[in-house]
């Protein structure tokens, strides 16, 4: 029963266009989304969240749209940049319950 | 400026031995989680505490076992390894504050059972 899902293993985009990553959950009872970026031999590092009272949050290049009729939420990043190549998790959770359920992660290629 | 330590990064185990994954966090963070992390199913939840003497079960707990004695600790313990425990584990601290919630990983330990 996976409850957050990446359905897109991996994603290869030029530099310098939009990258869009995308992730759909089941469990309407989430109140708080986050996205986290790994790199190869290293733990993942938080990068954006949103929580369910907000529909947009954005921070520089990256920003989280979410979409609470249709359980979506994605992260767009723009321009990307050759350092955005990595894997993306996102994740959710219900505040209070200190347990974090993650999707499967897109590994995302930018191409010069 | 340490955030969350894992020991060792890496470990190679015969069938049936046991060993015990460190972790420590010098953030004073009072929930502290193991995850393992296998290909294609992202990071799940082994174990969790929510302070000092409480631990709890995350989606795949069996083989493994924790304690939390202390805020900065939460080693996981293999009583008895298997091939199937084969992963990377991660460690991760992490606090609520003003409707945000934020959560640190440790850099990982790489762990191949023989």
């Amino acid at each position: 029963d996976q409850q957050v899902k990446q359905n897109s293993p991996s994603l290869s985009v030029q530099e310098g266009r939009i990258s869009i990553l995308n992730c759909d959950y089941t469990n309407s009872m989430f109140d708080y989304f986050l996205w986290y970026k790994k790199y190869p031999a290293e733990g993942p590092t938080f990068l954006i969240s949103i929580s369910s009272i907000k529909d947009k949050n954005e921070d520089g290049r990256f920003t989280v749209f979410l979409n609470k009729s249709a359980k979506h939420l994605s992260l767009h990043i723009v321009p990307s940049q050759p350092g955005d190549s990595a894997v993306y998790f996102c994740a959710a959770i219900i505040q209070g319950a200190q347990k974090l359920v993650f999707g499967q992660g897109t590994r995302l290629t930018i191409n010069p | 400026n340490a955030g969350v330590t894992q020991t060792p990064k890496f470990q190679v185990l015969k069938t049936g031995q046991s060993m015990t994954l460190q972790c420590a966090q010098d953030m004073n963070h009072e929930y502290m989680s193991w995850y393992r992390q296998d290909p294609g199913m992202g990071l799940r939840l082994i174990h969790y505490s929510v302070g000092a003497g409480i631990t709890d079960q995350g989606e795949v707990p069996n083989g493994y076992n924790v304690s939390r004695s202390t805020t900065e600790d939460f080693p996981l313990r293999l009583l008895s390894a298997a091939p199937s425990q084969t992963s990377v584990y991660f460690c991760a601290s992490s606090y609520s504050a003003g409707g945000k919630y934020i959560q640190y990983f440790g850099a990982g330990t790489r762990l191949s059972v023989l």
